[in-house]
């Protein structure tokens, strides 16, 4: 079956220190990738995404790119601000299951002044 | 604001009660998405209707029953409410079933059974 898995958490960082949170994936066929993030007391947002291979998806300084080779969507940021306090899912979605979401457990950051 | 609006946003009931949960899609979009997270579960997909029928069943209970109107809008059924079924329930949209349609997210309802 189709599975994510993310790195355990959680994360506490220092402002401006670079942040990487691993994730890999099993799936049957070739998933879209997707990482969400949920702020406190709200609900998913979309974060950045990537359909096929090599695809890089980027979005408010955060990045990842899709690994065929390694089977992994590793979100990056080089700067973190307190801002992006949040808890990061990294998900795939994949046609063959009804393009519903896969998510993995969850990485919970907490960036310090 | 991603455009999919849940209600309510927070309740509370007893065990044994029966609750619907609400909601309505983005506009233009035609799939919905029923996901449930808890604590000890994680994000679970729950079902999913896209243009009305019933496309892809998750970990949904016997006791939980879904269905998509014909305007769209989706509500969730939940009955013989027992203490574990206490979490948060989002609902997504998406415009089709294609892989890598972004899945836009509502805020959720919180439902604590007591």
């Amino acid at each position: 079956g189709n599975s994510v898995t993310q790195m355990e958490g959680p994360v506490t960082l220092s402002e401006e220190a670079f942040l990487t949170i691993n994730c890999t994936y099993t799936a049957t066929g070739y998933p879209s990738l997707f990482w969400y993030v949920q702020y406190p007391g709200e609900g998913l947002q979309l974060l950045l995404k990537a359909t096929k291979a090599d695809d890089k998806g980027s979005n408010k300084g955060f990045e990842a790119t899709y690994r065929k080779e390694t089977t992994s969507f590793h979100l990056e940021k080089g700067s973190v601000q307190v801002s992006d306090s949040a808890v990061y899912f990294c998900a795939l979605n994949i046609e063959t299951s009804g393009s519903r979401l896969t998510f993995g457990e969850g990485t919970q950051l907490t960036v310090n002044p | 604001d991603s455009g999919v609006t849940q209600t309510p946003k927070h309740l509370i009931t007893a065990t044994g009660q029966r609750v619907t949960l609400r909601c309505s899609p983005r506009s233009g979009d035609l799939s919905v998405y029923w996901y449930q997270q808890s604590l000890d579960q994680g994000l679970q997909f729950l079902i999913q209707y896209y243009n009305g029928e019933e496309r892809a069943k998750g970990n949904i209970l016997e006791r939980f029953s879904a269905q998509q109107f014909p305007d769209l809008h989706s509500e969730l059924n939940l009955s013989s409410l027992e203490l574990g079924d206490s979490a948060l329930y989002f609902c997504a949209s998406s415009v089709g079933q294609v892989s890598g349609n972004t899945i836009y997210f509502g805020e959720g309802s919180w439902l604590t059974v007591v």
